[in-house]
């Protein structure tokens, strides 16, 4: 079955850090980047950033460098996500979700979502 | 503020159409292909359109997407309760180098 599975929720305190991990099964997985977006409370979809899952380089969005850091493991296709000094306007929840290339880009798998509380 | 404008909400009743709009530029829509995303509440989006106006196996054909210039459009026909859901629109933007999701917009289902 392809799937992407992440990490469950975390309750953190400011100043804390967490790590999100987002399983990639049923496919292969260094074939297709993984892309991050945020979800606070009540508000629409916001796009982090990418990982090349075949080089491990990174691509943040603005407002999404510094204290967040998009990582691999490839051996066990995960994909990560840590925030470092977690902040109360950090919490929300995170998705990790498939790119696919045709004529555009689409993000044709997503993970079931980590919800990252900060309090 | 989200770089790609959606109305907030839309409303219709069951078996009419509606129409969401998404708005941009130049440096997004008007140059790269779109995408919509179907959310309901506590679940994780799921892809309806891609590529402006292609439908993933599955999707029923009461969803089509459009495009023209620098706007993009959904339009759902036949309209049931359980289409309820927010949704939203997402490109690139080439100015930035960054995906740009629209703001997102809730259908209501009278």
């Amino acid at each position: 079955q392809v799937q992407l599975v992440q990490s469950g929720s975390e309750l953190k305190k400011p100043g804390a850090s967490v790590k999100v991990s987002c399983k990639g099964s049923g496919y292969t997985f260094i074939s297709y980047p993984i892309h991050w977006v945020r979800q606070a409370p009540g508000r629409g979809l916001e796009w982090m950033g990418w990982i090349n899952t075949s080089s491990g380089h990174p691509t943040y969005a603005q407002g999404f460098t510094g204290r967040f850091v998009l990582s691999l493991d490839t051996p066990l296709n995960t994909a990560h996500l840590q925030i470092t000094g977690l902040e109360v306007d950090d919490s929300a929840v995170y998705y990790c979700t498939r790119e696919v290339w045709a004529q555009g880009s689409r993000f044709d798998l997503w993970g079931q979502g980590t919800l990252v509380t900060v309090s | 503020q989200s770089v790609l404008t959606q109305p907030p909400s839309v409303s219709a009743a069951p078996g009419q159409k509606v129409t969401i709009s998404c708005s941009g530029s130049s440096s997004n829509i008007g140059n790269n292909y779109v995408s919509w995303y179907q959310q309901f509440p506590g679940t994780a989006p799921k892809l309806l359109i891609y590529d402006n106006d292609r439908r993933p196996s599955g999707i029923p054909d009461r969803f089509s997407g459009s495009k023209s210039g620098t706007s993009a459009t959904l339009d759902i026909t036949g309209l049931q309760t359980g289409d309820e859901a927010d949704y939203y629109c997402k490109t690139w933007d080439t100015s930035v180098t960054a995906g740009v999701f629209g703001g997102g917009t809730k259908l209501t289902v009278l």
